[in-house]
């Protein structure tokens, strides 16, 4: 069964760093990876996905992240930190079990200081 | 103005009450979900449905309930048989030929 992990809980960067966020998955198939962003008391947004083609894949709000099958990562990145991007961070992975299940890491909270 | 709407905003029970939660789409997406997300445990699924009068349990469908009548709408129900209902729930759909899910902005249920 997929499984992703996301290491950190809580990331804290100051404001124009970089940010990173690892995301790590296993699958027994090609993964379709994602990630999501939450604000608080709010639903989860689509940063970007990963599905087939180029493995570094852009997405909204200056984010990116790098698909690395060898090391079965999909790690979220973004050069200069923003005050607004303080929020939580899902990663999540498509299940192979017959149907389109989302299987989500637990998350990683963001923390950004001026 | 499209999207999903999911409704109330916040909602307080007393313990033994049924509840139900609302989500409705305009999307013309197929596949709608259920999930409940708790503090440091992610999102987790509730129920799943693909098609109009057809839905699946998901992980943790135990003291839960839906319908899917209509496209547009996918109704949860949270009993008083679930035993700790206290939650944030967001409800999602998935077009036709796609992988990625669109969510709504939740509903913080309490039951006291």
């Amino acid at each position: 069964a997929q499984s992703v992990t996301q290491l950190g809980s809580h990331v804290s960067v100051s404001e124009g760093a970089l940010v990173l966020l690892r995301c790590n998955y296993s699958s027994s198939v090609p993964p379709y990876l994602f990630w999501y962003v939450q604000y608080p008391n709010q639903g989860l947004q689509l940063l970007l996905k990963y599905t087939t083609g180029a493995t570094l894949v852009k997405g909204i709000n200056g984010f990116e992240a790098e698909f690395k099958k060898s090391e079965t990562s999909f790690h979220l990145t973004k050069p200069s930190a923003h005050m607004s991007d303080a929020a939580e961070y899902f990663c999540a992975v498509i299940s192979n079990t017959g149907f389109q299940k989302l299987v989500f890491g637990t998350g990683t909270r963001l923390l950004v200081s001026p | 103005d499209g999207g999903i709407t999911q409704s109330p905003k916040y909602l307080f029970r007393k313990e033994g009450q049924n509840v139900t939660l609302s989500c409705e789409q305009n999307l013309n997406h197929d596949a709608m979900y259920w999930y409940r997300q708790d503090p440091g445990q992610g999102l987790r699924l509730i129920y799943y449905s693909q098609i109009v009068n057809d839905f699946q349990k998901g992980d943790i469908a135990e003291g839960y309930s839906v319908s899917r009548e209509k496209k547009e709408s996918f109704p949860l129900t949270v009993t008083s048989a679930q035993k700790n209902p206290t939650a944030f729930y967001l409800c999602a759909t998935r077009g036709w030929q796609t992988y990625e899910q669109y969510f709504g902005p939740g509903t913080r249920l309490t039951v006291t």
